[in-house]
C-alpha cells in the first residue's frame, strides 16, 4: 500500500511568481485535505477535495486554489506569491463515505520558501 | 471558533522521567479529539485518538482522556525514551464539519538521556 505523497520535496519561489504543488493520495482514499505549516506554529486548514469538488475552506484567500482528479490525486496552486506564504505544506488524504470521515493520512510536506 | 491550546514548549525531560502534555480546546459542536507526532523532516502521524466524552487513546505507551467536564485532552507517557523526541500536536475535528482538523501551535519534546 502506497502512502500519501507529495512533489516537490523543497520549492524557491520569488514574491509575486505563482507555485503549483502536487500530492497523490493513499490508496482507497477519496478526500485530499491541504493543510499550511508556518514555522514554529500548527497546520492551518486551506481547504479539502471530495468528489473532485471543493468541500470546505478555510481562511485563506482566493489566490489559494487547488484541483483534485480523477484518481484522487491534487494539485494546490498559489498565485501571487508574498513572503507570507512561506511554509511547509501538507497534503492529507482520508476516506469519506455515508458512514462518515476516517483518519486523515500526511504526505512528508512540501518546503515552500518565497524570497 | 474552534481552537486548540498547548503548553509552550520546548519540554526537555531525561530518559524514563513522566510526560505530560497538556491541551485545552474549545469547540463549537462535538469534537474528536487528536494527537499527532511530527519527527524531524518528517509529516505527521497520528499518535492517538477519542471520539467521545471518557474515551482514553492509547498507543506506544501514550496515553490521553477526553474530559469533557474541562474541555481537556492531555498527553501523557509514563517513561519517555530519546526516541520520543518530536513535536506534538493536539488537535479536534467537530463532527459535521467535514473532515477539518484544528490544530494546536505544538509541543516540543526534548529528551536527553
Amino acid at each position: 500500500e502506497t502512502g500519501v505523497t507529495q512533489s516537490p520535496t523543497h520549492l524557491i519561489k520569488t514574491r509575486g511568481q505563482q507555485v503549483t504543488l502536487r500530492c497523490s493520495s493513499q490508496s482507497g482514499h477519496n478526500t485530499v485535505s491541504w493543510y499550511q505549516q508556518a514555522l514554529g506554529q500548527g497546520p492551518q486548514f486551506i481547504f479539502q477535495y471530495y468528489r473532485e469538488e471543493e468541500n470546505g475552506r478555510g481562511n485563506f484567500p482566493p489566490r489559494f486554489s487547488g484541483l483534485q482528479f480523477p484518481n484522487y490525486s491534487s494539485e494546490l496552486n498559489v498565485n501571487a506569491l508574498e513572503l507570507d506564504d512561506s511554509a511547509l505544506y501538507l497534503c492529507a488524504s482520508s476516506l469519506e463515505n455515508a458512514r462518515g470521515s476516517y483518519e486523515q493520512y500526511f504526505g512528508p510536506g512540501t518546503r515552500l520558501t518565497v524570497t | 471558533g474552534d481552537s486548540v491550546t498547548q503548553m509552550e514548549g520546548p519540554v526537555t525531560l531525561s530518559e524514563e522521567a513522566f510526560l505530560t502534555i497538556n491541551c485545552t480546546y474549545t469547540a463549537t459542536g462535538y469534537p474528536s479529539l487528536f494527537w499527532y507526532v511530527q519527527y524531524p523532516g518528517e509529516g505527521l502521524q497520528l499518535l492517538l485518538k477519542a471520539t467521545k466524552a471518557d474515551d482514553k487513546g492509547s498507543n506506544k505507551g501514550f496515553e490521553a482522556t477526553y474530559r469533557k467536564e474541562t474541555t481537556s485532552f492531555h498527553l501523557e507517557k509514563g517513561s519517555v525514551q530519546v526516541s520520543d523526541s518530536a513535536v506534538y500536536f493536539c488537535a479536534l475535528r467537530v463532527t459535521g464539519g467535514g473532515n477539518k482538523l484544528t490544530f494546536g501551535t505544538g509541543t516540543q519534546l526534548k529528551v536527553e538521556l
